[in-house]
């Protein structure tokens, strides 16, 4: 497997608490991303960086933001979760933009 | 936007062969992919296709490519309950997942 860790695993927050959760990969790959899987919609992109600093949107960035101040480093921040953000937040990184992906375990989130 | 399209459930008996569709809008992806999720895992990458070519074969994998009419499937030959997951293709040119298809497959 790819070295990615994502943390925490599970955690359970309350409506309107800002929440961070972190990606750290091992492989020095230039992209990373972060996606949301709700059933139904399956993967949904988030934002990606592709660098360090360099940070783009993805389908569903409303109520996110990232930072990536560390190649091997990727965050994401709920400012105030909402119960629509309640899901399983997966992290992912490659090479290139059209590379093959690498997953991370996954932080299943539920904002009550 | 750019979509990629899957049913979302297939049921099938060991033993059988499985096939999983998939139809994409982008044609700018080098590569077309597909991956397995097992149940509480992320997703792992089963295998890929170039995009110039018409199919692939990988032990009991097959894909195929139709690129006029941008349709991808994956092909599971002699189906195992160890093959119950859900399968997702991407075409990563716009960072695009399909929403996954279930596989079951019943004793």
């Amino acid at each position: 497997d790819a070295g990615i860790t994502q943390s925490p695993r599970h955690k359970v927050t309350e409506t309107g608490t800002p929440v961070t959760l972190r990606c750290h990969q091992t492989e020095n790959h230039r992209y990373m991303y972060w996606y949301r899987q709700d059933p139904g919609h399956g993967l949904r992109l988030i934002h990606y960086s592709y660098g360090v600093k360099d940070t783009d949107k993805g389908e569903v960035s409303d109520g996110y933001s990232v930072s990536r101040s560390k190649t091997e480093d990727f965050l994401l921040t709920l400012e105030s979760a909402t119960s629509s953000q309640t899901s399983v937040y997966f992290c992912a990184i490659s090479l290139a933009g059209v590379d093959t992906q690498y997953f991370g375990p996954g932080t299943r989130l539920t904002v009550l | 936007g750019e979509d990629v399209e899957q049913s979302l459930f297939l049921s099938v008996r060991e033993g059988d062969s499985s096939v999983i569709n998939c139809t994409y809008t982008d044609s700018s992806s080098t590569y077309l992919y597909w991956y397995k999720q097992e149940p509480g895992a992320g997703l792992q990458l089963l295998t890929y296709i170039f995009s110039n070519m018409d199919m692939k074969q990988d032990q009991r994998l097959t894909v195929l490519l139709n690129k006029k009419d941008k349709h991808l499937s994956l092909r599971i030959a002699d189906t195992q309950t160890g093959d119950s997951a859900i399968y997702f293709c991407a075409a990563p040119g716009d960072m695009r997942f399909g929403a996954g298809t279930r596989l079951t497959v019943k004793p």
